[in-house]
């Protein structure tokens, strides 16, 4: 079974731009999770997704956003980039109905000058 | 409120036991995860606990969990030089996907 696959691997983008990122689940996986990591926060709860809903949301102001297809695929949408937002952008998927573990994919590592 | 601390470093020989200790805060805990990262790549799973159990153990790895003290710890059996990577114990909030991560414990293996 495929794991989870994120696109692109690399960004770079300038102050101001926005980014989508893209996220494929496991095959059979309804929920996806997207997490933020940088060396001086760590990794944080961005969102998670579960059949087109938003079921749970971290403390990001509104310009990051995310959505999610009929088929489990999803993406994040950060609007007017700022400096601070260089980060590894890491989506985990898991079955989405009951106590299940999350797996993740490899990342896409944003640079923003 | 949710917080998980683990220390920063560990620095082993290659073939002893290495023992990645983790504290977290939240008593609603329902699954506390260990994941494995190497340079560049993403969080790989390594193995997971219920909080309802006490022990898990899946070859080379032990996962102790002591409710109690809120006190979890990952024991690698055998540590190669593989291992080399930073650990993060994680939990989980009320049965959510939501996980809470510590900061990271960086293993050296030394051959």
């Amino acid at each position: 079974k495929a794991g989870v696959t994120q696109t692109p691997r690399y960004l770079i983008k300038t102050r101001g731009q926005q980014v989508t990122l893209s996220c494929s689940p496991i095959s059979g996986h309804r929920s996806v999770s997207w997490y933020q990591q940088t060396p001086g926060q760590g990794l944080q709860f961005l969102f998670e997704y579960f059949s087109e809903t938003q079921r749970n949301k971290g403390n990001f102001p509104g310009r990051f956003s995310g959505r999610q297809f009929s088929n489990s695929r999803s993406e994040m949408n950060v609007s007017t980039l700022e400096l601070g937002d260089s980060a590894l952008y890491l989506c985990a998927s898991s079955p989405g109905t009951g106590p299940s573990p999350l797996h993740f994919g490899n990342g896409t590592r944003l640079t923003v000058t | 409120g949710e917080d998980v601390e683990q220390s920063l470093f560990l620095s082993v020989r290659e073939g002893d036991s290495s023992v990645i200790n983790c504290t977290y805060t939240d008593s609603s805990s329902t699954y506390l995860y260990w994941y494995k990262q190497e340079p560049g790549a993403g969080l790989q799973l390594l193995t997971y606990i219920f909080s309802n159990m006490d022990m898990k153990q899946d070859q080379r790895l032990t996962v102790l969990l002591n409710k109690k003290d809120k006190h979890l710890s990952l024991r690698i059996a055998d540590t190669q030089t593989g291992d080399s990577a930073i650990y993060f114990c994680a939990e989980s909030i009320d049965s959510s996907y939501k996980l809470i991560f510590g900061s990271g414990t960086r293993l050296l293996v030394r051959p």
